[in-house]
């Protein structure tokens, strides 16, 4: 069983659609959670991150956590087409070590003009 | 953008062969890390570092070894590359306190025939 699961997709949504990115995760004593974003051929670039349950909106992003349930997610209002990227979620263990990262493999994301 | 700059950039090589890759920083930041990128696997972490001389493994550290002899230097070495650690590589660095999101350098595309 992966620690941080994703669906790899593609997820195509129409262009000024909300889109929504699902991640699952097996540790039950993570803390903290973070969405990336990644370009083809580019480097991955933090989003936000969260830590409390509940929702934290930035702009257009809201990233939703329910521990409870261990997953995380990520809305995109106002889908553009420049969001089309992998989205990366990443969990930092239980029991300490909050500076090491699991990332999930990805979900690919295709706004559609 | 995080002060990250990584080099080099692109490099082919043939097996058997030590190969150096050098991450360089600078925002003074504590913890730096490096990553392979796999299709299928996603990020994976090979060592990171949590100070000068202050190094651990990480998911996936055979065949690699590291070095910090400096704050904003952190050294990737394969000693004798194989056709497995084609990949790309990825530093990465954070600070604390918790929950240190991490940031990403640009990348190095690394080739062994």
């Amino acid at each position: 069983q992966k620690e941080v699961e994703q669906n790899s997709g593609p997820l195509s949504v129409p262009e000024g659609a909300i889109a929504s990115l699902n991640c699952t995760y097996s540790d039950r004593g993570s803390q903290s959670f973070f969405w990336y974003r990644q370009y083809s051929g580019k480097s991955p670039e933090l989003i936000m991150f969260i830590y409390s349950n509940g929702d934290k909106e930035d702009g257009r992003f809201t990233a939703q956590l329910n521990k409870a349930s261990q997953y995380v997610s990520l809305l995109i209002r106002d889908s553009q087409p420049s969001d089309s990227a992998t989205y990366l979620c990443a969990v930092t263990p239980g029991g300490g070590g909050g500076n090491k990262l699991t990332f999930g493999t990805g979900t690919q994301l295709k706004v559609e003009l | 953008d995080a002060g990250i700059t990584q080099s080099p950039r692109h490099k082919v090589t043939e097996t058997g062969t030590p190969v150096t890759l050098r991450c360089h920083q600078t925002e003074n930041h504590r913890y730096m890390y490096w990553y392979r990128q796999d299709p299928g696997h996603g990020l994976r972490l090979i060592h990171y570092s949590y100070g000068v001389k202050d190094t651990d493994k990480g998911e996936v550290s055979d065949g690699y070894s590291v070095s910090r002899s400096k704050t904003e230097d952190f050294l990737l070495t394969l000693e004798s590359a194989t056709s497995s650690q084609t990949s790309v590589y990825f530093c990465a660095i954070s600070e604390p306190p918790n929950p240190m999101p991490q940031h990403f350098g640009d990348g190095t595309r690394l080739s062994i025939l």
